[in-house]
Formats: C-alpha cells, sequence, structure tokens
C-alpha cells in the first residue's frame, strides 16, 4: 500500500520568514506533485517533479525530489500572507492510469 | 479550453433521492477520476477511466455508480446515500495515462453534497 507522510501538518508563522514542508513517501515511484488548496475551494496544481533531483521554483515557492530518499520538500521563501492554503502533496504509483495518492495536508497559516 | 467544470456547484439530497454529479473536459485528456474529500482530510481516489473504461473502483460502495459517456465527459450517479456521504467531490482529468513521464491531473471546483 503506498504511503504518503507529509509534516508538519499544521505551521503557523509569520511573514518574511522562510520554511520547509516535508513529504515522504513509500514507494518507488519518481512522479510527485504539490497542489494548493484554499478553504472551500478546488486544488490547485503547482508543481510536477518527475526524477531525482528536480527542482522546481515558482515565486516564493520551490520544490525538490529526491527518488533515492523518497522525499519531497516545498520550500517557502519570505513568506507572505496570500500564501496561507494547505499544501498536499501526492504520489502516484505509475504505469495505467492511475489515481493521487495524498499526504494528509500542510495548513499553512501567516500572520502579519 | 484549460479547465474541468462540475455541476451542479452545491447538492442537497435525501437518501432516498437519486441524482448526478457531472464532470466535463475539453482538453483531450484521457483519463478522468472521481474523489472525495471530507472536511479537512485529503481527496481520497474513488473511481478512474483509462480511455473511457474504468480502469480504478477503489472499493466504493455500489451506491456510487461512475459512468464515462464519452472521453469530455464523466458522471457519478448517486442513489440511497448515507450521511457520511457528504463531502466535497472532485472531478479531474489528465493527459497521458498509461504513460512515461508527468500525468498531471486538473481538478475541477467540485460538488459539496449534503446528504440528509
Amino acid at each position: 500500500e503506498l504511503k504518503v507522510e507529509q509534516n508538519p501538518l499544521f505551521l503557523s508563522m509569520q511573514e518574511g520568514k522562510n520554511y520547509t514542508i516535508y513529504c515522504n513517501y513509500s514507494t518507488t515511484s519518481d512522479r510527485l506533485y504539490w497542489y494548493r488548496q484554499d478553504p472551500g475551494k478546488s486544488l490547485e496544481s503547482l508543481f510536477v517533479l518527475l526524477s531525482n533531483g528536480a527542482v522546481k521554483q515558482e515565486g516564493r515557492l520551490m520544490a525538490s525530489l529526491d527518488t533515492k530518499a523518497r522525499l519531497s520538500t516545498l520550500h517557502i521563501t519570505a513568506a507572505v500572507h496570500d500564501l496561507s492554503a494547505t499544501y498536499f502533496c501526492a504520489v502516484d504509483s505509475g504505469g495505467g492510469a492511475d489515481g493521487l495518492t495524498f499526504g494528509k495536508g500542510t495548513h499553512l497559516i501567516i500572520q502579519p | 479550453d484549460t479547465e474541468v467544470t462540475q455541476t451542479p456547484k452545491h447538492l442537497v439530497m435525501g437518501m432516498t433521492n437519486k441524482k448526478s454529479l457531472k464532470c466535463e473536459q475539453h482538453m483531450g485528456h484521457r483519463a478522468m477520476y472521481w474523489y472525495k474529500q471530507k472536511a479537512k482530510k485529503p481527496p481520497e481516489l474513488m473511481f478512474v477511466y483509462s480511455y473511457e473504461k474504468l480502469s480504478i473502483n477503489e472499493s466504493v460502495p455500489s451506491r456510487f455508480s461512475p459512468e464515462c459517456p464519452n472521453s469530455s465527459l464523466l458522471n457519478l450517479h448517486l442513489h440511497a446515500l448515507q450521511p457520511e456521504d457528504s463531502a466535497l467531490y472532485l472531478c479531474a482529468s489528465s493527459a497521458r495515462p498509461g504513460l512515461a513521464g508527468a500525468n498531471e491531473q486538473f481538478f475541477g471546483p467540485g460538488t459539496r453534497l449534503t446528504v440528509l
């Protein structure tokens, strides 16, 4: 059974600070996805990471993938209030048309 | 058109009702998915249609019945639901099922279902 673990599950931080969200997974899949969800809304795709060492950046968010350690990180630089949301990492098991297995999500609150 | 649409946005139904949720995409994607999301929980996979064939059914109760009339449409038929089935139902689609490389899933806005 594929397991995806995120931590922390809840994070309150101040604007301007840096922080990292961690995502561990149990399969050998090298396809990892990060999504953002605002309260009452759907999921917005942030990053797709496909190979070992992959790094992607968009604004203040940077995601990386280490397939050997089965670990992905989402790093937030100089946080701003608009980044407050729930962030999910997700993995598919590869091959065929596969649904995603999600981590429990990190509820991020950024305070002025 | 680069979005997934879902109707209705909200649905309230009794336990004896029959209703359907609809999902549509016009991105030429060949896989479509139903997920269920309870409050403060991650989405959970229910069904996958790949090339219009049901490929994954995650042991979902028979009171949920999926249908894929064509590659652009996905329905979820609901019958005799229970209050614990109240949740946000999300539809997603992806372009490249079963192929190497990214199979990014794009999600619709969801249908918020309340079962009384």
